[in-house]
């Protein structure tokens, strides 16, 4: 089962708008990764946050890691029309296996002019 | 660097044949994963390869998936025989670091369709 659960599923902003995206996760982690997915291509990786970071800046991008409630968001700062398509969230397991990322659904980002 | 290379790009086969998935990771890198895509599913990690030696192959879903890592440069994903089921984007990713600890770098995916 998916480890991260993003909402909202899909979202459609216009071009200058921020643009809010939430994940949640059931169990501890190290690290939560955000990536992006255009349509019909790779994963790209955005931003790294580490278990005991609350807040991380990357240009337009800001992450926060909340590990009490177990939930990130990724926000996304005046948006541009390239700024269209699909992130995700995944996450780094606490013990065990550090190497295994477990990715959520995903958020579908629409940026209109 | 060329980033991670993936062949084929797209594959439409018949169920029942054998399907061979490539991948070529970023040189240097220790660890290679196996992802499938789909739309019911997400994202699903099948296998993973730490310095060519599977490390979890729990993902994997049936026997009729085999992955192996011959060299460090180069990895197969076969399934055989394929069904329709398996008809997703398989994606091949590397890192340098623990892949807990550090960023993932993709190739395109290969799309499967089984007929």
């Amino acid at each position: 089962s998916q480890q991260g659960e993003e909402d909202p599923q899909a979202l459609s902003i216009q071009e200058g708008e921020n643009a809010t995206m939430n994940c949640s996760y059931k169990t501890s982690i190290n690290n939560l990764q955000w990536y992006r997915q255009n349509s019909g291509r790779g994963l790209v990786h955005l931003i790294l946050i580490r278990s005991n970071e609350r807040e991380k800046h990357s240009g337009r991008l800001r992450v926060t890691l909340d590990t009490s409630k177990k939930s990130s968001s990724l926000l996304i700062t005046a948006s541009r029309a390239a700024d269209t398509a699909s992130y995700f969230c995944a996450t780094g397991p606490n013990t065990g296996t550090a190497s295994k990322l477990t990715f959520g659904t995903g958020t579908r980002l629409q940026v209109t002019l | 660097d060329a980033g991670v290379i993936q062949s084929p790009r797209h594959e439409v086969t018949e169920m029942g044949q054998e399907v061979t998935l490539r991948c070529k990771p970023i040189s240097g890198h220790d660890y290679l994963f196996w992802y499938r895509q789909t739309m019911m599913r997400g994202l699903e990690l099948l296998i993973y390869f730490n310095n060519n030696v599977p490390i979890d192959d729990s993902g994997m879903p049936e026997d009729r998936f085999s992955a192996k890592m011959p060299n460090a440069s180069f990895s197969t994903l076969k399934i055989q025989p394929s069904e329709p089921r398996d008809s997703a984007v398989y994606f091949c990713a590397s890192t340098s670091v623990s892949g807990g600890y550090g960023e993932l770098f993709f190739g395109e995916g290969s799309r499967l369709t089984v007929l």
